[in-house]
């Protein structure tokens, strides 16, 4: 059975604090890795990883997969409360088709 | 830009009322789909579409009914709507091509009572 296991379930920080979460994943045909960020309407895009060892970086924010482990993390060093969100991770699993299999998500809430 | 635009925002039936919730988008995407998120729960694929006249079934189909006639309009059918059905509904469409990440609408949140 295809999962994607996100942990922590949710984090308390500081601003300034650094954070990394993690994401975990078992599934068949593996496409692609992505990390959203939701806030109170529609995820948005963060990043998406489909090789192993490339670090993507986007001010704060940096990714990387390990396609050997099955694992993934999200790194946002200095936080801001502008950060306080879910942050969701979701796999790529079908040829032919954009379909995404999600974790359930870690909510991140950033304390001024 | 709209991008993928979704309505209503927020709807309540009772229980053996159908309706259809509304999607387009403006980007010319060939792959459009629908997600619904619970609490507790990841989003879950319901239906999606690679293009014009082909849609195929997601992780939790039943209950719910696409069609895809155009490239922009992408509707979901509630066809007797059940409280298990509360959740919040999301739309999403890509281009086809695994580089491709999704764009999300802002969702409907039903409620069946």
């Amino acid at each position: 059975e295809d999962k994607v296991v996100q942990s922590p379930l949710s984090l308390v920080v500081h601003e300034g604090d650094t954070v990394t979460l993690n994401c975990s994943y078992e599934v068949t045909n593996f496409r692609s890795l992505l990390w959203y960020k939701q806030e109170k309407k529609a995820p948005t895009f963060l990043f998406m990883l489909t090789s192993s060892g490339i670090e993507k970086k986007s001010g704060r924010l940096s990714s990387i997969l390990d396609k050997k482990e099955l694992f993934s993390i999200l790194n946002i060093t200095a936080t801001q409360t502008g950060d306080s969100a879910i942050y969701l991770c979701a796999v790529g699993y079908q040829t032919g088709a954009n379909n995404l299999f999600f974790g359930t998500g870690t909510r991140l809430t950033v304390i001024p | 830009n709209a991008g993928v635009t979704q309505t209503p925002k927020f709807q309540v039936l009772k229980t053996g009322q159908s309706m259809t919730l509304q999607c387009a988008q403006d980007m010319n995407h060939e792959y459009m789909s629908w997600y619904r998120q619970d609490p507790g729960m990841g989003l879950r694929l319901i239906h999606y579409s690679v293009g014009a006249g082909i849609t195929d079934q997601g992780e939790v189909p039943n209950g719910y009914n696409v069609s895809r006639s155009t490239t922009e309009d992408f509707p979901l059918r509630l066809l007797s709507a059940a409280p298990s059905q509360t959740s919040v509904y999301f739309c999403a469409s890509s281009r086809q091509g695994k580089t491709s990440p999704l764009h999300f609408g802002n969702g409907t949140r039903l409620t069946v009572t």
